[in-house]
């Protein structure tokens, strides 16, 4: 199974200010055929579901701020959010799609204020 | 709008069942690949099952596979996860999601709760 590493634990950040959380893949998630990155990242507030926010490593999902980003390819990955907003606030998390089953998730980055 | 709403969940002893639904509202629902995703609080979610629109081509991880089965009824837009032999470690919030081109999990379900314990 694709092991998802991602860093830092937990990280605070000011309001407005940028939040950058990484994601390793223990193997690449790019698939040479269609050169789409086969990863995901979602944001998880307390009592509530993970939310979809970008997937094929770059695309922003439906309603979401474009103060989120995603970027990289291959094994290395980052979430960005450009300026913190106090409903940020939440754990984080990437994804891998590319060997699944099982699909595998990192075990999360908590973003405080 | 989308919507996923689980439901079954609960106490049960080491060893019971249990029968997971999720019904679905505002999509075709039988356009969809759907997935169960669990999460012990505190921790990252761990995927448990996928099935395709047509409820063909189950598959599960492996720490459930022999123990649990997925279906889905799609003229009661409703999904479901058959628990068997239920572990300690099967605790966990339940949640199930709906497949974007298979296997992007793009709306997920508020979850259920299943607790393993005598």
């Amino acid at each position: 199974d694709i092991v998802m590493t991602q860093s830092p634990d937990s990280l605070a950040v000011s309001l407005g200010e940028r939040a950058t959380i990484n994601c390793k893949s223990s193997q690449s998630v790019l698939y040479s055929s269609n050169n789409k990155n086969y990863l995901a990242w979602y944001q998880q507030k307390p009592g509530q579901p993970p939310k979809l926010l970008i997937y094929w490593a770059s695309t922003r999902g439906s309603g979401v701020p474009d103060r989120f980003s995603g970027s990289g390819s291959g094994t290395d990955f980052t979430l960005t959010i450009s300026s913190l907003q106090a409903e940020d606030v939440a754990v984080y998390y990437c994804q891998q799609y590319y060997t699944a089953p099982p699909w595998t998730f990192g075990h999360g980055t908590q973003v405080e204020i | 709008e989308v919507q996923l709403e689980e439901s079954g969940g609960g106490l049960v002893q080491p060893g019971g069942s249990l029968r997971l639904s999720c019904a679905a509202s505002g999509f075709t629902f039988s356009d969809y690949w759907m997935h169960w995703v669990r999460q012990v609080p505190g921790k990252g979610p761990v995927w448990v099952s996928r099935i395709n629109g047509d409820g063909g081509s189950p598959s599960y991880a492996d720490s459930v596979k022999g123990r649990f089965t997925i279906s889905r009824d799609n003229a009661q837009n409703t999904l479901y996860l058959q628990m068997n032999n239920l572990r300690a470690e099967d605790t966990a919030v339940y949640y199930c999601a709906r497949a974007n081109e298979g296997v992007i999990t793009d709306y997920w379900g508020q979850g259920t709760l299943v607790i393993v314990s005598s």
